[in-house]
């Protein structure tokens, strides 16, 4: 059974604090993503990483940073956490195919930015 | 960023009656479409991806097919029940980066 797990399920932060989020993939992928889900406005990419060390910008970049320094682990990081990151946060990961192949989510993380 | 539209964002539906709504997407340059279902508390989980113009696909009461020409996909529930209660997610892209436009989603209650 394929797994994604993320570090928290709900998670509340002070403005200015720094913030791990944490992403765990079982499948051995490729590819990893992390995007942000806001009433109204459906899924965005924030960041994605298609090898170890290897990282992408997605849509929405500004605020956020990545790490991938092994392959079944990918962390967002809000370097200095503001009130409009608060948000649903999803990881998913997929096989370095063509684009054809289902990503596969964790269960979010909802960040509360106070 | 691909522009992926579906509608409509909310619908309620009376248990057993069936239902459809759509999504559309930039015929040019198409990849794949992809469809996932989000339940409250879960992860989204994947539907189906099609790839073909004229693809249809099917599991159990929810099926889709796709018009890659024109650039829309239709997911049907058949006699919906309370279970099928989720946000039906589309995705368009691919290829090469491998990344997803999504859609806003179909937000689904079915009503007992």
């Amino acid at each position: 059974d394929v797994k994604v797990t993320q570090s928290s399920r709900y998670l509340v932060k002070r403005t200015g604090e720094k913030v791990f989020l944490e992403c765990v993939q079982d499948m051995d992928h490729e590819n990893m993503f992390w995007y942000r889900q806001d009433p109204g406005l459906g899924l965005r990419l924030i960041y994605f990483s298609y090898d170890v060390k290897m990282k992408e910008k997605g849509d929405i970049p500004e605020g956020y940073s990545v790490s991938r320094e092994k392959k079944e682990r990918f962390s967002l990081i809000l370097e200095s956490a503001s009130t409009n990151q608060t948000s649903m946060y999803l990881c998913a990961s997929n096989t370095r195919g063509q684009g054809a192949d289902t990503q596969y989510f964790g269960p979010g993380t909802r960040l509360t930015v106070l | 960023i691909l522009n992926v539209e579906q509608s409509p964002q909310s619908l309620h539906v009376q248990e057993g009656d069936s239902t459809n709504f759509t999504c559309s997407f930039p015929s040019s340059n198409f990849y794949a479409l992809h469809w996932y279902r989000w339940e409250t508390a879960k992860s989204p989980e994947a539907l189906f991806v099609m790839t073909l113009n004229g693809d249809e696909k099917k599991k159990g009461r929810i099926s889709a097919t796709l018009n890659t020409k024109e650039g829309y996909s239709y997911l049907y529930i058949k006699g919906s029940q309370p279970e099928d209660s989720a946000t039906y997610l589309c995705a368009s892209g691919g290829g090469g980066n491998n990344r997803l436009a999504f859609g806003k989603g179909n937000q689904v209650v079915v009503i007992p």
